[in-house]
């Protein structure tokens, strides 16, 4: 299993330009997420879904879109890039009815 | 909603020493788990110990251990026996089952040899 998969590892961008940050999951888990992590702040919760076909908003989703057409795939999106976007993000995935969550290894991206 | 307080922006300690990281919480879920996760500078989230409210006795993991006061909403992690390889940003987080997990602002802890 390779568990939990992010790609790119870094990613610059500048101010306007959208881009896709991707994750992957291969043990076949329900529910995935996405967080970002600000110094200071902690991870903070941008979209989650408990299922393909479903998702929903966290505590910050301004700025982001996420889809889930398939179990495996839960895609970020930026429409529009920010530098108040400038973050690490994490995605993470469980089983349903299981309590611990997979974390993938991040992406930190810069938009300048 | 869950909440999560970890009031130690910063903690240190002696290498072979004890330290507590201090965590509260609040919930209206009445079944839940609470988790105690580190993350060393290479970012990887490592779950370090849970604990199921519903047991009275607290968890332990071979170093580390948990004061959980559930009345009082309270979640702290004890670490015996420092190493440097503990030293971390520690997170506390609440979780049910129905509902995302939500992470306290950390702690970084710092082991000084």
């Amino acid at each position: 299993n390779a568990g939990v998969t992010q790609t790119p590892k870094f990613q610059v961008l500048k101010t306007g330009q959208s881009m896709t940050l991707q994750c992957a999951q291969d043990m076949n888990h329900e529910y995935m997420s996405w967080y970002r992590q600000d110094p200071g702040m902690g991870l903070r919760l941008i979209h989650y879904s408990v299922g393909a076909g479903i998702t929903d908003q966290g505590e910050v989703p301004n700025g982001y879109n996420v889809s889930r057409s398939t179990t495996e795939d839960f895609p970020l999106r930026l429409l529009s890039a920010a530098p108040s976007q400038t973050s690490v993000y994490f995605c993470a995935s469980r089983r349903t009815g299981g309590f611990e969550q997979y974390f993938g290894p991040g992406t930190r991206l810069t938009v300048t | 909603a869950q909440t999560v307080t970890q009031s130690q922006p910063e903690m240190s300690v002696q290498e072979a020493e004890t330290v507590t990281l201090s965590c509260t919480y609040d919930t209206s879920e009445s079944d839940y788990y609470l988790f105690w996760y580190k993350q060393p500078p290479s970012r990887q989230m490592i779950l370090v110990i849970r604990q199921e409210a519903y047991k009275q006795q607290n968890a332990t993991e071979n170093r580390f251990s948990v004061n959980f006061q559930k009345a009082a909403k309270s979640f702290s992690l004890k670490i015996s026996d420092s190493q440097l390889g503990d030293a971390a940003m520690y997170f506390c987080a609440p979780f049910s089952g129905n509902t995302p997990l939500v992470f306290g602002k950390g702690t970084r802890l710092s082991v000084i040899a």
